[in-house]
């Protein structure tokens, strides 16, 4: 069955330094999303992406988070100066349009520790 | 904005016994509703899902029914296995929001053999 893959499972690293986070949806997949879950807090979304534009951002998702698709298959999310506040489970979510448009098929998730 | 609360937990069931997590919504349109299941090391699995008032959704032995009239989403499984054990997320989505989801906190239910 096709999954969404995202890259690395667990990424370390110091305060101030820029992350990239990866995701490969499903192939056929138009629809892109990142959620991110802080440790004992809800699951929140950050952003939606469809035909190569954010479609929709969180009061979260300032600016120093950008979304890239860059070559057709991955997704990214870059955090370009990580906060200690910035520690979270990472989760990408893709969605095919469609009759099942409003599922959303997840990835394992990243999980970013901020030191 | 939109909203889901959820029952606190952790839940902590015996084999075969009954489960129910609750779950409730606030919306200003006609959201879909689901729940999501996350086993340990893994991501957010569609467990199932209801589009419109009075639907039922059911998958693997679990059940919710779409109830407009009280904005409630309970999950329900008439006996639990071992193998259940996870984390629960009752989300919804709206076509008026993007249809990005909104979670509850999760509820976590641990069975025991």
């Amino acid at each position: 069955e096709p999954e969404v893959t995202q890259t690395p499972s667990h990424q370390v690293t110091q305060m101030g330094q820029e992350v990239i986070l990866h995701c490969v949806p499903i192939s056929n997949h138009l629809y892109f999303y990142w959620y991110r879950q802080i440790l004992g807090q809800k699951v929140e979304f950050l952003v939606s992406f469809y035909n190569n534009e954010i479609s929709e951002k969180s009061e979260i998702f300032d600016d120093q988070f950008s979304v890239e698709r860059p070559d057709g298959s991955n997704f990214t999310l870059k955090i370009r100066s990580t906060k200690l506040e910035d520690s979270a489970m990472y989760f990408c979510a893709s969605v095919h349009e469609g009759l099942a448009k409003n599922i959303q098929y997840f990835g394992a998730g990243t999980r970013l520790s901020v030191l | 904005g939109d909203s889901v609360t959820q029952m606190e937990g952790p839940v902590t069931l015996s084999e075969e016994a009954f489960l129910t997590i609750n779950c409730t919504y606030t919306a200003t349109g006609y959201p879909s509703l689901f729940w999501y299941v996350q086993y340990p090391g893994e991501g957010l699995q569609l467990l199932l899902k209801a589009t419109k008032a009075d639907d039922k959704g059911s998958n693997k032995g679990f059940e919710a029914t779409y109830r407009k009239e009280t904005t409630s989403f309970h999950l329900e499984k008439g006996s639990v296995q071992v193998s259940d054990s996870a984390v629960y997320f009752c989300a919804l989505s709206s076509l008026e929001y993007g249809n990005k989801l909104v979670f509850g906190a999760g509820t976590i239910l641990r069975v025991k053999s």
